[in-house]
């Protein structure tokens, strides 16, 4: 049974960049797309990016180049780097596995951590 | 981006009504939507993959249909644990894009 848990600062500063770790147990760490999904409170979901287990990237381009995902396959964690953060941002941030087999089907989330925006 | 709209973006009904969701996708995106399902204070959960597809574990109750641009994710008889916010998502292309959700209640 794989488990993600991200972890990081609860509150950032505006201008600031945000930075959150997902760390992953209990599967397999390869041949898998991994991905963050934020969602601000009270509002839906949105795919920020992925990150392949090879260091392939892609990016959702509503984050203006603003965004930077990687992956550390020796310590089964992948991580989130988003900069010149504003209160916009504020937003649950999930962690998020491809489940493979299917189309882009996240079967496996984080907890979510919340992140604040403000000074 | 594919804009993916869901109506209604809430609905009440009883114990046992059949509920259903509609998903209307921007562009003709095949079969390459997925279900979810978030109960508050919870990550989303996976249902129904590839339009029509149940997960395994997921109740037969839900069930989805559709293709192109018109969804449909039904619950055949609601249940008080089915109280939550339904999400569709595409992958016919990047980036990946969730409806606005549409939360169910209990009446």
């Amino acid at each position: 049974q794989v488990q993600m848990q991200e972890s990081g600062p609860g509150l950032v500063k505006p201008s600031e960049t945000l930075s959150l770790i997902c760390t992953v147990s209990g599967g397999s760490f390869s041949s898998h797309y991994w991905s963050w999904i934020r969602q601000p409170p009270g509002k839906g979901l949105e795919w920020l990016g992925y990150v392949y287990y090879s260091g392939n990237t892609n990016y959702n381009p509503a984050l203006r180049g603003r965004v930077t995902i990687s992956i550390d396959t020796s310590k089964n964690q992948f991580s989130l780097k988003l900069r010149s953060v504003t209160a916009a941002d504020t937003a649950v941030y999930y962690c998020a596995k491809d489940k493979g087999s299917s189309g882009w089907l996240f079967d496996y989330w984080g907890q979510g951590a919340l992140v604040t925006v403000s000074s | 981006d594919i804009q993916m709209t869901q109506s209604p973006s809430s609905l009440s009904a009883s114990v046992g009504d059949r509920v259903t969701i509609s998903c209307q996708a921007s562009e003709d995106i095949s079969n390459s939507l997925n279900w979810y399902q978030q109960k508050p204070g919870q990550a989303p959960k996976p249902l129904i993959h590839d339009a029509s597809n149940l997960e395994t574990g997921v109740p037969s109750r839900f069930s989805g249909s559709g293709s192109g641009t018109d969804f449909t994710f039904t619950i055949s008889s609601l249940q008080p644990e089915d109280v939550a916010t339904y999400y569709c998502q595409q992958y016919e292309n990047l980036p990946l894009t969730f409806g606005q959700g549409t939360k169910v209640e209990i009446k």
